[in-house]
């Protein structure tokens, strides 16, 4: 599985923005771009994917580059209840007639959002 | 999303013991599931994938003997661990993946092991 770099730690303020960054210079083509958020003693997570385009949910956006090599999750409004570990996974996937089949997520250390009221 | 429960959330042993934890994935049928382990201030590492009726895959490393998985029903995944011992005290989390194929992945709250 291609890596990711993310920054060890963020902080940020309530009802701040919160832009997370992560850089996977070696993504293919097929690899989807999955985040993930742990609270402290909990399962992680599903936060956003995405593949090329940027994405939006209830919960965050993803800002992919252009070539790929990079992304931000971006929290609009964050929240003490945001306070978490963020994981930035490359996830692969192969198509073929019988529809697509996705690889496994491996986690890497990830960012420790701390959030200040 | 969807929603996976584990059982128990924690449970304290001694060593020697077999601990078995149960992964149910609850409102969907999940066709794979996969079993991690994290210790303190560490990620979470993968260690199986097990399909529904197959024989689990192994991460390297992880010792198929001692981690026994059970996925005989597409609710249900269970890990043994036997014969356990102080090193495998842990955090150990399931995750689920659907038949249609969502291509997010859903986790349990986790089961806390700790081994006297």
């Amino acid at each position: 599985d291609a890596k990711t770099t993310q920054p060890n730690s963020m902080e940020s303020n309530e009802e701040e923005p919160v832009h997370l960054p992560c850089n996977h210079s070696t993504i293919s083509g097929t690899d989807y771009i999955h985040w993930y958020r742990q609270l402290p003693s909990q399962g992680p997570e599903y936060v956003i994917h995405g593949l090329t385009s940027n994405v939006n949910n209830r919960m965050a956006s993803l800002a992919i580059a252009e070539d790929r090599k990079s992304s931000t999750l971006i929290l609009h409004r964050a929240t003490l209840r945001d306070a978490a570990v963020y994981y930035c996974i490359l996830r692969d996937s192969s198509t073929n007639a019988g529809g697509t089949s996705y690889g496994k997520l491996t986690f890497g250390q990830g960012t420790i959002l701390t959030v200040h009221p | 999303g969807a929603v996976v429960s584990q059982h128990p959330s924690w449970v304290i042993c001694k060593s020697g013991t077999s601990v078995k934890i149960e992964c149910r994935s609850l409102d969907f049928q999940a066709t794979t599931m996969f079993w991690y382990r994290q210790f303190p201030k560490q990620s979470l590492m993968l260690m199986a994938t097990s399909n529904e009726g197959s024989k689990a895959t192994y991460e390297q490393g992880v010792e198929k003997d001692k981690f026994l998985i059970n996925h005989a029903s597409l609710t249900l995944s269970t890990l043994t661990v036997t014969s356990a011992h102080p090193e495998d005290s842990s955090f150990y989390i399931c995750s689920a993946r659907g038949i249609q194929g969502p291509v997010e992945q859903f986790f349990g709250p986790g089961t806390r092991l700790t081994v006297l």
